[in-house]
């Protein structure tokens, strides 16, 4: 079982729509938690962090399950430009190792 | 604030042949990481640096890439002999310490041929 898993998609989802995707990590000593997007041929880039209230930031809501082992990334409204690939970090142990999930690439259809 | 800042953007190289990555951090920024992306995957970790040491180089294949970060700021990845299958897009990011979000350059598109 890999560290973290993505379903790398493709979610194609129509304009205005809401769209939510998970991803699970195995070690349950993981600390810190955040979402990344990155365009094509992009770098990627920090959307949200993950905090275990979870957090909202406009359209997007971000939670944490510690229980099962996954957070969440919900997006509302979904506009074209949100089409990315959507990546899930987790930081787990006493050496902080960043352990990067492979993706889950969103398409926004009008 | 500048950004985290690399060079070349792109770099086409034979086979056999060196080739080095410069990355210059965000300022203030102690963690430093090199990554290798292929597409359709997430970052690979190559290395990662707390200041001028490097804490976990456990997945950078030794016998022929290195990396040094002297002084604690700016650090080159370099690979020496190239082999076709290093084509990939090499990252760098920092972050103030190893649990904040890190930043990303642009990424150094390397093709080996």
């Amino acid at each position: 079982r890999k560290e973290v898993e993505q379903d790398p998609g493709p979610f194609n989802v129509p304009e205005g729509a809401t769209v939510a995707f998970n991803c699970t990590y195995s070690n349950s000593a993981s600390q810190s938690f955040f979402w990344y997007r990155q365009d094509c041929r992009k770098e990627p880039k920090l959307l949200m962090s993950v905090y275990s209230s979870g957090n909202e930031d406009g359209r997007f809501t971000a939670q944490l399950n510690r229980a099962s082992q996954y957070i969440s990334l919900l997006i509302r409204d979904s506009k074209l430009s949100d089409s990315a690939t959507y990546l899930c970090v987790v930081n787990i142990g006493s050496n902080y190792q960043l352990i990067w999930g492979a993706g889950t690439k969103l398409i926004i259809k009008p | 604030e500048a950004g985290v800042v690399q060079s070349p953007r792109y770099k086409i190289i034979e086979k056999k042949q060196p080739v080095a990555f410069w990355c210059n951090p965000i300022s203030g920024h102690n963690t430093l990481y090199w990554y290798r992306q292929n597409l359709g995957q997430g970052p690979e970790l190559l290395i990662r640096y707390e200041n001028e040491e490097a804490v976990d180089d456990s997945q950078l294949p030794k016998d022929r890439f290195s990396a040094e970060r002297l002084k604690g700021v700016d650090s080159t990845l370099k690979i020496q002999p190239a082999e076709l299958g290093d084509s990939a897009v090499y990252l760098c990011a920092s972050s103030l310490d190893p649990i904040a979000e890190a930043f990303f350059g642009q990424g150094t598109r390397l093709t080996v041929v």
